[in-house]
This record gives structure tokens, sequence and C-alpha cells, in this order.
């Protein structure tokens, strides 16, 4: 079974300052997306950005791009410039690329503090 | 383009009732997906449909729940008999095939 490993309970940054948020995954299968969802306050969960694991570019959507490593079957989000409206809980997530079986699997969530 | 849509948004209930949560996807998109968030826990999967099939339900608890999503209207997710322990954010998600799901506002629900 695939798990989903985020070691960062908590981090914070200041306004303006870059973050990196750690997540690994454990898996036996070569092909799979790989994402972070932003949770704020509001509870909507919104997709920030998203990998596919045979590409070795790593993706990246404006502030925000990821280090992908799948040897090591790591996949962290840096947050460039940090915003006051960054603040929220971030969940990495894992799916197997195939057929039918599309569903994610979610770390358990880092709570991203930005300070002033 | 209107997102996934999920109804109610609040839902309050007492031991021993059924909770129906409803979840109508984003427009063209013809896959579901159910996942269930417990306080200050991460999502879990709980089943994924596709019009009038159930496809993976290996998330869904034995006993109590249920899901369907018919040719005509929204997905439901219904508990019956529910418990404590059913408290939890309830979310849908929708996708145009195996492409990336899209969340709704999710279905908050105590019981009591």
């Amino acid at each position: 079974a695939q798990t989903v490993t985020q070691s960062q309970p908590e981090m914070s940054v200041q306004e303006a300052e870059t973050v990196t948020l750690s997540c690994t995954y454990d898996t036996s299968e070569s092909d799979y997306y790989l994402f972070w969802y932003k949770q704020p306050p509001s509870r909507q969960m919104i997709l920030v950005i998203r990998q596919e694991a045979y590409k070795q570019q790593n993706a990246t959507e404006n502030r925000f791009s990821v280090n992908f490593q799948k040897a090591a079957k790591s996949f962290s989000l840096k947050i460039s410039d940090s915003q006051l409206g960054d603040a929220a809980m971030y969940f990495c997530a894992y799916r197997l690329y195939t057929g039918t079986a599309s569903k994610l699997t979610f770390g358990t969530g880092t709570r991203l503090q930005v300070t002033l | 383009n209107a997102g996934v849509m999920q109804n109610p948004r609040h839902l309050v209930r007492r031991r021993g009732q059924e909770a129906r949560l409803r979840c109508s996807p984003m427009k063209g998109h013809s896959h579901v997906y159910w996942y269930r968030q417990l306080p200050e826990e991460g999502l879990k999967f709980m089943v994924y449909l596709q019009k009038e099939n159930i496809i993976d339900e290996s998330g869904m608890p034995k006993e109590r729940f249920s899901a369907e999503f018919p040719k005509e209207g929204p997905s439901i997710l219904r508990i019956q008999q529910v418990v404590r322990g059913d408290s939890a954010a309830y979310f849908c998600a929708s996708s145009r095939s195996t492409d990336t799901q899209y969340f709704g506002p999710g279905t908050r629900l105590t019981v009591l």
C-alpha cells in the first residue's frame, strides 16, 4: 500500500521569505502523480501543483515549485515570496497512474503560518 | 464553469438518524470520489464512482455507509444510524477521467 508522510506538523515563514515543505512517499510503482493541495481556514481543498512521475522536470506554478526526487521518493514544495494568503494547511498527495485506481492518498498535512 | 457543488454545507444529526450528503460534479466530469476528514487529520479516501457504477469502495466502512451516482442527478453519500464518530468533514471531488481531481467545499457533519 502507498503511504505519504509529512514530517513537519507546523512551519512558520515571514512575509516575502521562502519556505520549503517536505513530503516523502512509499510506493513500488513507477507511474504515478504527486500533488500539493492547500486547505485554508475555509476548508476548501485547492490544488496548488501537480507532478507526473515520468517527467524529470520539476513542476512550477508562479511562486510555487517542487523538488521531485524520484529515487529518494521525495516531493517537497517551495513557496517563494510568501504572502499572508498562503497561510493554510498543505497536504501532499499521491495517485497511482493506471486505469481505475484513481484514489488520492494524503499525508497528514503541514500547517503553514505566515508572519509579518 | 461552476465548480464541484456539495450540499448541505453543514448538517446536524442526532445519534441513530440518517445523513444524506449530495455532490454535483463539475460539468463534463463523470468520475466522483468521496473523502472523509476527521478533526486535525488528513483526508481519507472512501469511495470512487462513475455514473451508475461503484469502481472502488475500499475505504468505505462495511456497515451503515453507502454511495451512489445515478444516471441523472447528484452523487449521494448516505450514512445510516449515525454515531458520534461519524462527525467529520466529508469532501467530494470530481475528475474528467483519471485526470486531476477538483474538490467541493465539503459538508461538515455533526452528530449530537
